[in-house]
């Protein structure tokens, strides 16, 4: 079946600095990618939608200077974090949908801890 | 606005037994149903989807969910459970049309099998 990796898989950081996460979809073209966040016990909050070569666009509420997302091929998109703080501090899980079946796939999440 | 509710923050249930998570949507048009299994610290798994047909879905891990318009229901139900099923279910919905189809979350609900 489709894979979808993230990398790093857990990442901790300083409170000021940036990080970035990547995702991307294996054996399969991804023309869309999701960005979801998810906060302990909860579901997941979408936080943006990427096409290839184009800009994201996001979700209401989430500032698109500090989650910089770029999807600069069918196969990776990246979301960096800038400046993190500790409250940025949460499980991010990116998705990708198969430009052929339209399927979903989800990547196994990255947690971000920012000290 | 599609919206997906999953009234039971948690479901236990004795190993061996059947289970069921239950799950109502709100969508404009026809729905494209989806579950969802989230082990501590992953990703999402993908366990069955409804798009047409068949209203028994019958997906991974001996889940199968039943989809019920008059109701608007896609429940999950499993016939004997395992104490390995135990972990947090998230259903899904979004509309079927063309171009981008945004995938709305439920709550989820946290399973505990019992031995």
């Amino acid at each position: 079946g489709a894979v979808v990796s993230q990398h790093p898989s857990w990442v901790i950081c300083k409170s000021g600095t940036s990080v970035k996460i990547e995702c991307r979809s294996l054996d399969f073209q991804a023309t869309t990618m999701f960005w979801y966040r998810q906060f302990p016990k909860q579901s997941l909050m979408l936080m943006a939608t990427s096409n290839e070569g184009s800009k994201a666009t996001y979700e209401q509420g989430v500032e698109k200077d500090k989650f910089l997302i770029n999807h600069a091929s069918l196969t990776l998109s990246t979301l960096t974090v800038t400046s993190a703080h500790p409250e940025d501090s949460s499980f991010y899980i990116c998705s990708a949908r198969d430009g052929q079946t339209y399927e979903q796939y989800f990547g196994p999440g990255t947690r971000l801890t920012v000290t | 606005a599609q919206s997906v509710a999953q009234p039971e923050d948690q479901v236990n249930v004795a190993e061996g037994n059947p289970l069921t998570v239950k799950c109502t949507y709100s969508v404009s048009g026809n729905p494209y149903l989806f579950w969802y299994v989230q082990y501590p610290n992953r990703g999402l798994q993908f366990l069955l989807k409804y798009i047409t047909g068949d209203n028994l879905v019958k997906g991974s891990y001996g889940f199968e969910a039943e989809f019920n318009k008059s109701q608007t229901s896609f429940h999950l139900k499993k016939p004997s459970a395992l104490v390995s099923d135990s972990a947090l279910y998230f259903c899904a919905v979004s509309p079927i049309s063309g171009g981008y189809q945004k995938v709305t979350f439920g709550t989820g609900t946290k399973l505990q099998v019992i031995p």
